[in-house]
């Protein structure tokens, strides 16, 4: 599975649009960019997945950039329930379950 | 709630005993995997388990093993434990038909 690199912190003020990058350029063709995040002290919550297309969900936007080397995570409106560590995955679609994860970033909403 | 239940919440083991950590994974789900979670990093992915029989490690050494039984409830036993060992245990399951893992609350192991 293809290395990520993320930035180890970021603050953003609640109510705003909180952008966490992801570069990952040495993903393959088959390989999706997955976000995953982790409140204190909890499991790690699935949050979006994507291969080529940008994506939607309820939780938040997965922008992948045409060149597929990075992408972003767009939570549009953070709470303070939002700050955790927030991990970029890149693997294959074989087997959704042995994931990688690096050290992530360290988001804090600040009210 | 992820409907992935993990026991027990918290342990204390000395150095050089062995433990046992359970997990039972989300209805439907017939893929497990383990992670390590030491303080500060992202988890390390330990191994998976696919209908009994396991199908992925990571880099631990054998001393590190698992079960997987019928229903698809799992087992992490670790033998000859290390103060090294002291982690958060985290369990995820999965199956075919899902593209996301589903995590416990995990184990905090403590040795000391």
């Amino acid at each position: 599975d293809a290395k990520t690199t993320q930035p180890p912190s970021m603050d953003c003020a609640e109510g705003r649009a909180a952008n966490l990058p992801c570069n990952h350029s040495t993903i393959s063709g088959n390989e999706y960019v997955y976000w995953y995040r982790q409140i204190h002290s909890q499991g790690p919550q699935y949050i979006i997945h994507g291969l080529k297309n940008n994506e939607t969900n309820e939780m938040a936007s997965l922008i992948i950039t045409e060149d597929r080397k990075s992408s972003t995570l767009i939570l549009p409106h953070a709470t303070l329930r939002d700050t955790a560590v927030y991990y970029c995955i890149v693997r294959s679609w074989t087997g959704a379950n042995n994931l990688f994860f690096g050290t992530g970033t360290r988001l804090t909403v600040i009210p | 709630e992820t409907g992935v239940t993990q026991s027990p919440t918290h342990l204390i083991k000395t150095r050089g005993q062995q433990v046992t950590l359970r997990c039972s994974s989300q209805s439907g789900h017939n893929t497990v995997s383990w992670y390590q979670q030491a303080l500060g990093q992202g988890p390390q992915f330990i191994f998976q388990y696919y209908r009994e029989e396991e199908n992925g490690r990571g880099n631990f050494p054998p001393r590190f093993s698992g079960l997987q039984f019928p229903n698809y409830s799992s087992e992490l036993n670790v033998n000859a434990l290390e103060l090294d060992d002291s982690a958060l245990y985290l369990c995820a399951s999965s199956s075919d038909r899902v593209t996301e893992a589903f995590f416990g609350q995990g184990t905090r192991l403590t040795v000391v």
